[in-house]
């Protein structure tokens, strides 16, 4: 939704590190997430942060959250081509998540 | 295993048809989800339930109808398809632990 803004693309070198930005506008926000789409399958949740922690580590994603500027971002390390997919940030503050438009991870050999 | 499936996987109508998308999960969650996806917009909540009997509308509920007679499903109508509900529609379910929403597979509608 409009609420939640991410880019559109992103294209990598397998091995390298890719980093996806996210904004969002609730300060409300209690927890924040990234979820994966492959392609013609549902959403996977990969993670969460709570909105009073600043990063948050499980293997090789790391999640960084700014609360100031409003600013999330997931950095996946050493990319695989099992990572290409869309990655969808999303904010709640109750049972409902609100999402960006989804940010299109391509991994080149 | 526990699980949330959808039904049909792929639908195809004409403009004015009412259409029903099943929804049911085996998670026992109270809290139940319809997302449509497009191109651009992400993910919008049509409607969601919290339990038994309980429903709401989200940001694009104009055109659609849930119900929940029970804890496992939730079925979302379509009154009278409109080529503008083309999408693909994701049910996903939740328990006490808000940030675990699980997801369906999807139903790909096409209304033309």
């Amino acid at each position: 939704g409009e609420d939640v803004e991410q880019s559109l693309f992103l294209s990598v070198r397998e091995g390298d590190s890719s980093v996806i930005n996210c904004t969002y506008t609730d300060s409300s926000s209690t927890y924040l997430y990234w979820y994966k789409q492959e392609p013609g399958a549902g959403l996977q949740l990969l993670t969460y942060i709570f909105s009073n922690m600043d990063m948050k580590q499980d293997q090789r994603l790391t999640v960084l959250l700014n609360k100031k500027d409003k600013h999330l971002s997931l950095r996946i390390a050493d990319t695989q081509t099992g990572d290409s997919a869309i990655y969808f940030c999303a904010e709640s503050n109750d049972y409902k998540l609100s999402f960006g438009a989804g940010t299109t991870v391509t991994v080149r050999a | 295993d526990a699980e949330i499936t959808q039904s049909p996987r792929h639908k195809i109508t004409e403009t004015g048809r009412q259409v029903t998308l099943a929804c049911h999960q085996t998670w026992n969650h109270n809290n139940m989800f319809w997302y449509r996806q497009d191109l651009g917009h992400g993910l919008r909540l049509i409607h969601y339930s919290y339990g038994v009997h309980d429903t709401n509308k989200g940001e694009v509920s104009d055109g659609y109808s849930v119900s929940r007679s029970n804890t496992e499903d939730l079925p979302l109508t379509l009154e009278s398809a409109a080529s503008s509900q083309t999408s693909v529609y994701f049910c996903a379910s939740s328990g006490d632990r808000a940030y675990e929403q699980y997801f369906g597979p999807g139903t790909r509608l096409t209304v033309t």
